[in-house]
């Protein structure tokens, strides 16, 4: 079954900061996160695995809550780079495939 | 260089004549996969390779066959495409799917007339 992302856009003065979610109605084995410029392949950003982790690089971080089988994206200090479409991808289970949200649109403007 | 490659990039056909398009990987992953990607639809699973001769179907197998004789090709086959399979699509493959990285190809665009 598809997650849910929220919300389906954004637009960001550079500098500002986003938050992008993605939802499941069954539990969450892990989390992966992509970023997409358009025309082409999507970009891996990191995975979580269920255990409630948070991971991050650069400005760019990710929380997963198990409980509420939801992933966080937080995006701070936004840069014209971050612009593009960010899709999470979830697995039920260790063997199971993934299983794309329908994306987020992130536009930074100057 | 690690990557994932597909053929051919770009693809105009008409309705009903059988089409291939390859895709192949240097990384040596079990895992593959056949994604379409639509407008507002994100990125669905046409199907999936845990490993050389084991495939299954995804969430929008109809229309499309796979193959997997050798690990590292998973070729997507159209035995008669049809205008809705007018769509961007990418292969990926993976040491895990829920685990590890998806290292996507750059994708092919294919129109049916």
């Amino acid at each position: 079954q598809q997650p849910v992302q929220s919300p389906q856009a954004v637009i960001l003065r550079e500098g500002e900061d986003a938050v992008i979610n993605c939802s499941s109605s069954k539990a969450l084995y892990s989390v992966h996160w992509y970023r997409q410029k358009h025309g082409e392949a999507p970009v891996f950003l990191m995975i979580l695995l269920k255990g409630g982790e948070q991971k991050g690089h650069d400005k760019i971080s990710a929380s997963f809550n198990e409980k509420k089988q939801q992933s966080s994206l937080y995006l701070t200090a936004s840069q014209l780079s971050y612009s593009g479409t960010y899709f999470c991808g979830t697995t039920y289970n260790a063997g199971n495939m993934l299983t794309f949200g329908g994306g987020t649109r992130l536009m930074v403007k100057p | 260089e690690a990557q994932v490659t597909q053929n051919p990039r770009y693809l105009i056909t008409v309705t009903g004549k059988k089409l291939t398009v390859t895709c192949s990987q240097n990384m040596n992953h079990e895992y593959m996969s056949w994604y379409r990607q639509d407008p507002g639809l994100g990125l669905r699973q046409i199907y999936y390779s845990m490993n050389v001769e084991v495939t299954d179907k995804g969430d929008v197998p109809e229309g499309y066959k796979v193959s997997r004789k050798e690990k590292r090709n998973f070729p997507l086959i159209l035995e008669s495409p049809s205008p809705n399979q007018t769509s961007l699509y990418f292969c990926a493959s993976s040491s895990r799917f829920s685990t590890d990285t998806q290292y996507f190809g750059p994708g092919t665009r294919l129109t049916v007339l």
